[in-house]
């Protein structure tokens, strides 16, 4: 498998239902960040979790990190039909410019039935 | 809240054409970036840039990409000669406050680039 790739591919749930995505990496990471998009549009920050870190809230948002499996969650808690989107984890090094690349896993489909 | 700001956002050009896409970057920060996007594919990284030079770029972004920021606020992505293949949703992006702590991403809404 490839650096950064979400599972499942797609996932459609209930409105107030709770929705998880996982995403696993094969490299060492400095950092893994969440982000949503939504069709055809542009890339939304949601969330950062450090590699030194194992657990992060952000509103109805929560994201695990574990290291040794190279393995992080984020689940959504509540939906609502806005949170239809694709959610991709994207993961980074930091070398000795500052700040390098971000990989992107493929993303999952996360659709909200009212 | 300090957004990243890039224009246009469609364009549609003929293959071999030149194309310049335009970014405002978050005015403090210190990293710029470009990546793409083919539809239905994954985001892919093209190059940052950092002090005035590009400090990493991909494969992708060969002879026929250049970047530019000209006057310290636009960010520019040049394309020389388009292809059919460089048809794909280009997003600008930047990074790093002055505090140097690193918070993520501020990405653009992007600019679909269509090639005819």
């Amino acid at each position: 498998s490839q650096q950064g790739e979400e599972d499942p591919q797609a996932l459609s749930i209930q409105e107030g239902e709770n929705a998880t995505m996982n995403c696993s990496y094969k490299t060492s990471i400095n950092n893994l960040q969440w982000y949503r998009q939504n069709s055809g549009r542009g890339l939304v920050h949601l969330i950062l979790i450090r590699s030194n870190e194992r657990e992060k809230h952000s509103g109805r948002l929560r994201v695990t990190l574990d290291t040794s499996k190279k393995s992080s969650s984020l689940l959504i808690t509540a939906s609502r039909a806005a949170d239809t989107a694709s959610y991709f984890c994207a993961t980074d090094l930091i070398s000795n410019f500052g700040n390098e690349k971000l990989t992107f896993g493929t993303g999952t489909r996360l659709t909200i039935i009212p | 809240e300090p957004e990243v700001t890039q224009t246009p956002s469609h364009q549609v050009t003929q293959m071999g054409q030149e194309v310049i896409l335009r970014c405002v970057p978050i005015s403090n920060h210190l990293y710029f970036y470009w990546y793409r996007q083919i539809l239905g594919q994954k985001v892919e990284f093209l190059v940052s840039f950092y002090n005035n030079e590009i400090s990493e770029k991909s494969e992708i972004f060969d002879d026929q990409f250049s970047v530019e920021r000209p006057d310290g606020s636009n960010f520019t992505l040049k394309i020389r000669s388009t292809k059919l293949e460089d048809s794909a949703m280009y997003f600008c992006a930047s990074s790093v406050p002055p505090s140097g702590i690193y918070y993520g991403y501020t990405f653009g809404s992007g600019t679909r680039l269509t090639v005819v």
